[in-house]
């Protein structure tokens, strides 16, 4: 397996604009987390899903942010409308059990302008 | 609100070194500590992990030892290489999840040759 594909690696966009970020997790995998890490806030947990239902959500900033998991291979997270404080690098990560062991992607580095 | 204090935010030693990363915690609801660590342009990647019944684990080079009435743990890279320059994580799951992570800010690695 690959492992965890996010996609774009880097994005700029103007503020105001929409942006979604995508993932493919590992084949199998019951669980997928977003987290978004920048210095100042470190490594925080956005959403996660199990078998593409979210289950908690409570770390989305707010309600400019949404996330999807329209099947087991594929997921978004969306930004709309994009401000400057949402520059940060995303990771999406996927397990099969706890997010202890989780797997995370490269993640995509979005810078807004 | 950050619930797992890290320090030093940065790290230099020469091969062959001892580092030492400490990280403190306020919940007592935690009951699973895990490391990571991560290399630039890279997520994190476990590295190992410790729960509170035991006072020190160690899995090759890296060793952790717990302090429950301290409530502290630290990371110990025996003999460390310059490959191991990296930012290591801590991190408690928040309320006893084995979902929910909350990380420390991190320590960035140095090890010189």
């Amino acid at each position: 397996d690959a492992g965890v594909i996010q996609s774009p690696r880097h994005e700029v966009t103007e503020m105001g604009q929409e942006v979604t970020l995508r993932c493919k997790p590992i084949s199998g995998h019951d669980y997928l987390f977003w987290y978004r890490q920048t210095m100042m806030r470190g490594l925080e947990l956005l959403i996660y899903f199990n078998n593409n239902v979210p289950i908690d959500d409570s770390g989305m900033p707010e309600d400019r942010f949404s996330a999807k998991m329209p099947n087991a291979s594929f997921s978004t997270l969306k930004i709309q409308p994009s401000e400057p404080r949402d520059s940060a690098v995303y990771f999406c990560a996927s397990s099969l059990s706890s997010a202890f062991e989780a797997f995370f992607g490269q993640g995509t580095r979005l810078t807004v302008v | 609100q950050q619930q797992v204090k890290q320090s030093p935010q940065s790290l230099i030693v020469q091969k062959g070194g001892i580092p030492i990363i400490n990280c403190a915690y306020e919940n007592t609801a935690f009951d699973y500590f895990p490391w990571y660590q991560q290399f630039p342009g890279k997520g994190p990647a476990l590295l190992i992990a410790i729960r509170p019944d035991v006072s020190e684990k160690k899995e090759g080079r890296f060793t952790i030892s717990f302090n429950k009435s301290a409530k502290q743990f630290s990371l110990h890279i025996m003999d460390s290489q310059p490959g191991d320059s990296a930012t290591y994580f801590c991190a408690g799951n928040v309320g006893g999840s084995n979902y929910k992570l909350t990380f420390g800010k991190g320590t960035l690695l140095t090890v010189n040759p």
